[in-house]
């Protein structure tokens, strides 16, 4: 089965740090385009991050500099290091992979999505 | 604020149908592909639309995508209780992704 899980939410501090993990199956990660996108509470939907086939990053303005991407492809898993942590980082950040034969983005896997709190 | 910008809001009674609107510029919309989301209460997102106009395997004819310049439109026909949900539109822009804001249909 096709299916991507979050994990490594939770409760931090303000300028703490948090890694956000999401194990594939089904598929390899390092053939397909993995992003995060993130929901704040009672919002709509936010674009985080992209990590191409290629190994190639980008982020929104928002997260760039505090923020990193990556993936162990022996493990099948995407990684969201999150640093400097702010309130306005209070989201639901759901794991997606983009389409693989649709034009970026095109997310059709998610994750059941993992809530990272930031708050004194 | 959102880039792209959608309607707040649209509603329908069962069996009509509903449009919603996504409009954005030339450096998101006009120059790339827009795909669409439905969000059901409390579940992550959905793929409804890709590639403007492509429809993954599962998803039903009553839903269809459409682009013309720097708007795109999503059509539900058929309209059922079980299609009320926020519904996003996405496309890239310039080296990152963007999102409308979201429109939440009811269906009365």
């Amino acid at each position: 089965e096709v299916q991507l899980v979050e994990t490594g939410g939770g409760l931090i501090q303000p300028g703490g740090s948090l890694r956000l993990s999401c194990a594939a199956s089904g598929f390899s990660i390092s053939t397909n385009y993995m992003s995060w996108v993130r929901q704040a509470p009672g919002k709509g939907l936010e674009w985080v991050s992209v990590i191409y086939s290629s190994g190639s990053t980008y982020h929104a303005d928002s997260v760039k500099g505090r923020f990193t991407l990556s993936r162990d492809n022996s493990k099948n898993t995407l990684y969201l290091q999150m640093n400097s942590l702010r309130a306005e980082d209070t989201a639901v950040y759901y794991c997606a992979r983009d389409h693989p034969t649709g034009n970026y983005p095109a997310f059709d896997i998610w994750g059941q999505g993992t809530m990272v709190t930031v708050s004194s | 604020q959102s880039v792209l910008t959608q309607p707040p809001s649209v509603s329908a009674a069962p069996g009509q149908k509903v449009t919603i609107s996504c409009s954005g510029s030339s450096s998101n919309i006009g120059n790339n592909y827009v795909s669409w989301y439905q969000q059901l209460p409390g579940a992550a997102p959905k793929l409804l639309i890709y590639d403007n106009n492509k429809r993954p395997s599962g998803i039903p004819d009553r839903f269809s995508g459409s682009k013309s310049g720097t708007s795109a439109t999503l059509g539900i026909t058929g309209l059922q209780t079980g299609d009320e949900a926020d519904y996003y539109c996405g496309t890239w822009d310039t080296m990152r992704g963007v999102f409308g804001g979201g429109t939440k249909l009811t269906v009365l």
